[in-house]
């Protein structure tokens, strides 16, 4: 079992919609991380939080709008979207910034 | 350049075959080493690290070479369980400890 779960696992929104995704951790990390995925590409970072402050910003565009309120728990929100941000959002979380440990991931589409 | 380039897959082969991925990375700096596995529609999971003196886990042996900034896979008598998509993940400090993926090499195992 995971010690890293995100919630929906599936998401349709459309452009002018909002919604969050969340991301838990069990295993008492203190780093957690944002990545999308679309397909045929690397994992892209997006987000970086270590001890709930937000230690990189790659370049993402402001409607994504991360927000981590404790070590446990990191959530990405979104707004006014497009079709081409439809992707795989996975959450992983470290104890060092060493090893990462993935949750399941949301797979979003935009309509 | 890429940051970590792998190996362009997929790599077709049958049960009992041997097969070595290769990866490469461009910043000298980097630290740490990994190989993840991705299943189809999965999150990625953490397979080996990668140490300097090579390191082996059953069928699987991960190498690095420093000097030409280098990383390989072996997988011994493959399974049609090792189907995945195989990732080179490289930690590099100055980088703010971030981990790279390379973009993937397919491994398809068949009967």
């Amino acid at each position: 079992e995971t010690g890293v779960t995100q919630t929906p696992r599936h998401l349709v929104m459309g452009m002018t919609n909002k919604k969050s995704l969340k991301c838990e951790q069990h295993l008492g990390h203190n780093a957690m991380y944002w990545y999308k995925q679309s397909a045929k590409k690397p994992l892209e970072l997006m987000f970086v939080y270590n001890f709930k402050e937000q230690t990189e910003n790659n370049s993402v565009p402001s409607r994504f709008s991360p927000e981590c309120p404790n070590s446990s728990h990191l959530f990405l929100h979104l707004h006014t979207l497009q079709p081409e941000d439809s992707a795989l959002y996975l959450c992983a979380s470290s104890l060092t910034n060493v090893e990462q440990f993935f949750g399941p991931g949301t797979r979003l589409t935009v309509l | 350049r890429k940051e970590v380039e792998q190996d362009p897959g997929p790599f077709n082969v049958p049960e009992g075959a041997t097969v070595a991925f290769n990866c490469t990375y461009s910043n000298s700096a980097s630290q740490s080493f990994f190989w993840y596995r991705q299943d189809c529609r999965k999150e990625p999971k953490l397979l080996m690290s990668v140490y300097s003196s090579g390191n082996e886990d059953g069928r699987f042996t991960a190498q690095l070479n420093r000097a030409s900034q280098y990383i390989s896979l072996l997988i011994r008598d493959s399974k049609l369980s090792d189907s995945a998509t195989y990732l080179c993940v490289v930690n590099t400090y100055n980088q703010g400890g971030k981990l790279i993926f390379g973009q993937g090499t397919e491994l398809s195992v068949k009967p």
